[in-house]
């Protein structure tokens, strides 16, 4: 079945460094979304993207969709530690409704 | 405006006793979804729902875990003569439409087998 691989499982970085999460599916997905899990709290929504080679921003975080939407990344610029928590990739195969989760990376930040 | 409730909270149950695990999704939202989260781990897609049309079971581990879907609001995950490993958060979220919208996620219930 569809699968969705997530890496690294575990970031810690030193406040104000990078962080880059990477997320593979073993078919081409119609879309993906991502996900942030705080300490205790339940995922949020973050941003989807659709379109083949979608580059989108939020503040310090890019969202890529790979050119063959087999892949993605998330990628923080000078992390804070508001950033730390779990985040997730979910893709969809676009033949059924439900979304496939990536098992997360877990970000932690030292102040 | 209100987003997707749970209850209980936290269940404490005996192996063997059968549970259930209520979920309100946004008013209006067409879709919903349960999962599993272990601790310390991803999302385990367990049952979708989406309008009038029949539920996605693909996910259930196992027939002791059931759910519906009532006037396509309220739905109710049930799970029969619990085991240990049944121990963990589960998960509800709602959408409006199904696969390319973000789903909103409630808070969960924790449940534990002893």
């Amino acid at each position: 079945g569809q699968q969705v691989m997530q890496i690294p499982q575990y970031q810690h970085v030193q406040e104000g460094e990078d962080f880059t999460t990477y997320c593979n599916s073993s078919t081409t997905l119609s879309n993906i979304q991502w996900y942030k899990q705080r300490p205790g709290g339940h995922p949020v929504f973050l941003i989807q993207l659709v379109k083949s080679g979608e580059v989108k921003k939020q503040k310090r975080l890019t969202f890529q969709f790979g050119e063959a939407k087999k892949n993605s990344s998330l990628h923080i610029t000078a992390t804070q530690t508001t950033d730390v928590g779990t985040y997730f990739c979910a893709g969809n195969g676009g033949s059924q409704g439900n979304l496939i989760f990536g098992k997360g990376t877990k970000l932690s930040v030292k102040p | 405006g209100a987003g997707v409730s749970q209850s209980p909270s936290n269940k404490v149950t005996e192996k063997g006793k059968d549970v259930e695990l209520r979920c309100d999704p946004i008013s209006g939202h067409t879709a919903l979804y349960w999962y599993r989260q272990s601790l310390g781990q991803g999302l385990e897609f367990l049952i979708y729902f989406q309008g009038n049309s029949a539920p996605d079971k693909s996910g259930l581990p196992s027939d002791r875990f059931s759910a519906e879907r009532t006037g396509g609001s309220v739905s109710t995950l049930t799970i029969q003569r619990t085991q240990q490993e049944d121990s963990a958060v589960y998960l509800c979220a709602s959408s409006f439409g199904t696969i390319l919208r973000e789903q909103y996620f409630g808070p969960g219930t924790r449940l534990t087998v002893t």
